[in-house]
């Protein structure tokens, strides 16, 4: 069974600083998709960023960017010039590429990594 | 817009009561799950369906039921089985194309006095 895991249960960033937020994932197959979502205080899950495991470049959106190293299984988030409003709970997600009978466009999650934006 | 609407925001039971999260959705998605979220748990499947009229048990499903009779509709029913149903609910749909990304729905959270 794939399993997510996020190191770091809580994080803290000085605002327009640079913090980085772990994961790594067990898997047996090759090809993929990992996510990460953002859940602010509202609770709304929003996703950040997503990386196809067939693609070598690390996936970029704005501020956030992904460090994705396919041979240690590691899929870490970068966010640049952190601003309050990324104060977040932010969570690691991995999905099997292939479609067999449904079960494997299940999404499983880390625990989460709760970020703190200090101004 | 399009989007995922669930409520109650938030419900309140007492024990040995079932109670009905209802979750709908207009962004035409075949897929639909359920997923439950626990102070460091992270979230956790308990039910999805891939089309109308079918669904499958996720990881967490007892205690949990569902029906999925619309595309639109995808009600949760947490019954007196479910040993610690207080939590926060989450429902979602998920992109029928492309790399399917989820969508999620603002939450229910169930207190169970």
């Amino acid at each position: 069974a794939q399993t997510v895991t996020q190191s770091q249960p809580e994080m803290s960033v000085q605002e327009a600083e640079t913090v980085t937020l772990s994961c790594t994932y067990d898997t047996s197959e090759s090809d993929y998709y990992l996510f990460w979502y953002k859940q602010p205080p509202s609770r709304q899950m929003i996703l950040v960023i997503r990386q196809e495991a067939y693609k070598q470049q690390n996936a970029t959106e704005n501020r956030f960017s992904v460090n994705f190293q396919k041979a240690a299984k590691s899929f870490s988030l970068k966010i640049s010039d952190s601003q309050l409003g990324d104060a977040a709970m932010y969570f690691c997600a991995y999905r099997a590429f292939f479609y067999s009978g449904g079960s494997n466009y299940k999404l499983t999650f880390g625990k989460g990594t709760l970020l703190t934006v200090n101004p | 817009d399009g989007g995922i609407t669930q409520s109650p925001k938030y419900l309140f039971r007492k024990e040995g009561q079932n109670v009905t999260l209802s979750c709908e959705q207009n962004l035409n998605h075949d897929a639909m799950y359920w997923y439950r979220q626990d102070p460091g748990q992270g979230l956790r499947l308990i039910y999805y369906s891939q089309i109308v009229n079918d669904f499958q048990k996720g990881d967490i499903a007892e205690g949990y039921s569902v029906s999925r009779e619309k595309k639109e509709s995808f009600p949760l029913t947490v019954t007196s089985a479910q040993k610690n149903p207080t939590a926060f609910y989450l429902c979602a749909s998920r992109e029928d194309s492309g790399a399917n990304v989820l969508t999620f729905g603002a939450g229910s959270r169930l207190t169970v006095l």
